[in-house]
């Protein structure tokens, strides 16, 4: 069955770095998405990416955070200078048909 | 504003007794509603998801769910829980703009499965 597959699976950061976490779609999917959620907290939705180009984001998707579809298969990620606020497990996830969303098993991301 | 409600933080159930999660959703339109599950250090799996049509909906691994409109819930049920399945479940609604949504999440149910 298809996956959507996401590296690293934990990854230990220095406040202040640069991090990117990686994801390969589902292959026929065509609308691609961050969730992230914070320990004990609700899954949140932080960016949705279709057609090359972000269609919505959230409030916490400030410019500290950034997305790219750098070729055909992968979806990148990238925090450009963490904070240990942004220690969490980010979900990498993707749709066919923009409905129906199939998540990865996630990204721990922990600053220090 | 959309909202998803799961009352329960934490249940215990027995293996083989019936099991129930409550949802309730506060939505404008007509819900895109779902379940999902994560098991310890895993990822979010889909369980079922209601569109449209029958209420009742069935899911993998034995799960159904009913819509009910009058009362803004989407429950999740199971005749008889297995071990396996003590895991935290998600519901969510999906906040659709043109074709695509994106989902809101419940803070999740924890289940526990004693012998």
């Amino acid at each position: 069955e298809p996956e959507v597959t996401q590296t690293p699976s934990h990854q230990v950061t220095q406040m202040g770095q640069e991090v990117i976490l990686r994801c390969v779609p589902i292959s026929n999917h065509l609308y691609f998405y961050w969730y992230r959620q914070i320990l004990g907290q609700k899954v949140e939705f932080l960016v949705s990416f279709y057609n090359n180009e972000i269609s919505e984001k959230s409030e916490i998707f400030d410019d500290q955070f950034s997305v790219e579809r750098p070729d055909g298969s992968n979806f990148t990620l990238k925090i450009r200078s963490t904070k240990l606020e942004d220690s969490a497990m980010y979900f990498c996830a993707s749709s066919y048909q923009g409905n129906t969303i199939y998540f990865g098993e996630g990204s721990w991301l922990t600053v220090v | 504003a959309q909202s998803v409600t799961q009352p329960d933080i934490h249940i215990t159930v027995s293996e083989g007794a019936s099991l129930e999660l409550r949802c309730n959703y506060s939505y404008g339109a007509t819900p895109y509603l779902f379940w999902y599950v994560q098991s310890p250090g895993q990822g979010l799996q889909l369980l079922l998801k209601y569109f449209s049509g029958d209420t009742l909906v069935q899911g993998i691994k034995g799960f159904e769910a009913e819509f009910k409109r009058s009362q803004s819930s989407f429950n999740l049920r199971k005749p008889s829980v297995h071990w396996s399945d003590a895991a935290e479940y998600f519901c969510a609604v999906g906040v659709m703009r043109g074709s695509q949504g994106n989902l809101i999440f419940g803070k999740g149910t924890k289940l526990s499965v004693k012998p």
